[in-house]
């Protein structure tokens, strides 16, 4: 079975500075890796996912991930935050395409001004 | 095109009581997923119907339940709800084919067991 960690519980960070945000996976098996956004009140959107090829990834708003099978990461990246990026952020990993998604825990990215 | 709906956004309801749930996905997706958003648990899988058809299912009692309809509509029905059950409850909606297979999910809906 797979499963997700998500380092941190929250990052604050001043506004126009850089961000990481940690995801660790688990998994006996290929998997396909993915990066949710989760504004107050809503669902969740999808910013970026990895599915083979290229390890680095672009997504949606600026955002970055790169995969990393050795250290079985995906973290994501934002060399500058916004107010607006101020949310919490899932990892997810599936198996493969017509299996359920398997999050982590969420970290709740603050920017501060 | 339209993004996945649910309804109602909102719900409160008795200990002991049911609820249906209804979850309407984009246009041409013939895959609808169920999850429990609580801040204890996080987001869990509930279940996925294909085609009318359960194709996964998490682990959950049997007091959950869903169902699919020609349309691709879903509803999920929670029976003697208990306090605990109180979460946001979101559907999610994907194509069948191809490679990737994101999941677009709608709002939610937020329901609280009183």
């Amino acid at each position: 079975a797979q499963s997700v960690t998500q380092l941190d519980s929250q990052v604050p960070v001043f506004e126009e500075a850089p961000v990481e945000l940690r995801c660790n996976y688990s998994s006996s098996v290929s998997v396909y890796l993915f990066w949710y956004v989760q504004y107050p009140n809503q669902g969740l959107q999808l910013l970026l996912k990895y599915l083979s090829g290229s390890t680095l990834v672009k997504g949606i708003n600026g955002f970055e991930a790169e995969f990393n099978k050795s250290q079985t990461s995906f973290h994501l990246r934002k060399p500058s935050v916004h107010i607006s990026d101020t949310a919490e952020y899932f990892c997810a990993v599936s198996r493969s395409g017509n299996t359920p998604l398997v999050f982590g825990k969420g970290t709740r990215l603050s920017v501060i001004a | 095109k339209a993004g996945v709906t649910q309804t109602p956004r909102y719900l409160i309801k008795t200990r002991g009581q049911q609820v249906t749930l209804s979850c309407s996905p984009i246009s041409g997706h013939r895959s609808v997923s169920w999850y429990q958003q609580t801040p204890g648990q996080g987001l869990q899988f509930l279940f996925e119907y294909f085609s009318e058809t359960q194709r996964n299912k998490g682990n959950f009692p049997g007091r959950f339940s869903g169902r699919q309809f020609s349309n691709s509509r879903s509803e999920m029905n929670v029976s003697t709800l208990e306090l605990g059950d109180s979460a946001l409850y979101l559907c999610a909606s994907r194509q069948s084919t191809g490679q990737g297979y994101e999941q677009y999910f709608g709002p939610g809906t937020r329901l609280t067991v009183t």
